[in-house]
């Protein structure tokens, strides 16, 4: 069966310091991958997906990147954090196939101060 | 542009007590309707996928229906266990994005 993770589960950073997230997928190849987060009083909103190592799509203009160095891993990186960054950082992945399922991992909290 | 609007924002039902939650939706060339189901602190669980209007799907105590401007999340019976945020995204043929409500808060007391 396939499993998500993501580390790490919760943190704190100060203003103007960078961020890494990383999310890594077992028991399957070649997912599609997603960045979305989810900030107080708004829905889930995408950020990056890729379809492949080194392909990644952004969604909205932002202060984050995101790159797909491993077939199953994806990272969320920022140079420097804004207060605006806070929020639930949430990876998901599917198969490739049409109308696909996303299935979440259980998220970072991130607290930006 | 794509939008999807969930109501209400928050229902408190008795154990025992069955009611409906709505997510109605607008977008351009449907690829599929998702329900999810989010734990405070946790990431969403997928609950089901609805592809066309017309499709029913049920697991357990909920169903899920979809027409071409909303669908309904049925939950039966409901048991304090049920009580969480539930999720309506939509899916357009034009790209990868679940497009997300904002959500229902469902709390069901025992």
């Amino acid at each position: 069966s396939q499993t998500i993770h993501q580390w790490p589960a919760t943190l704190v950073q100060p203003v103007g310091s960078p961020l890494s997230l990383e999310c890594t997928v077992e028991g399957t190849s070649n997912p599609n991958l997603y960045w979305y987060r989810q900030a107080a009083g708004r829905g889930l909103q995408l950020l990056f997906y890729s379809v492949g190592i080194g392909q990644i799509s952004s969604e909205v203009p932002q202060n984050l990147s995101a790159s797909r160095p491993q077939d199953r891993q994806f990272i969320l990186s920022s140079k420097k954090l804004l207060l605006s960054d806070s929020g639930f950082y949430l990876c998901a992945w599917s198969t490739g196939i049409r109308q696909e399922t996303q299935y979440f991992g259980p998220g970072t909290r991130l607290l930006v101060l | 542009e794509d939008q999807v609007t969930q109501s209400p924002e928050a229902l408190r039902l008795q154990e025992g007590e069955s009611s409906s939650l709505n997510c109605s939706y607008t977008v351009s060339g449907l690829r599929g309707l998702f329900w999810y189901r989010q734990d405070p602190g946790k990431g969403p669980e997928f609950l089901f996928t609805l592809y066309s209007a017309g499709e029913e799907k049920e697991k357990e105590r909920l169903k899920a229906t979809l027409t071409k401007k909303e669908s309904f999340l049925h939950i039966t019976a409901p048991k304090p266990e049920d009580s969480a945020t539930y999720l309506c995204a939509v899916q357009a043929d034009s790209g990868y994005a679940l497009n997300f409500g904002k959500g229902t808060s469902l709390l069901v007391t025992p």
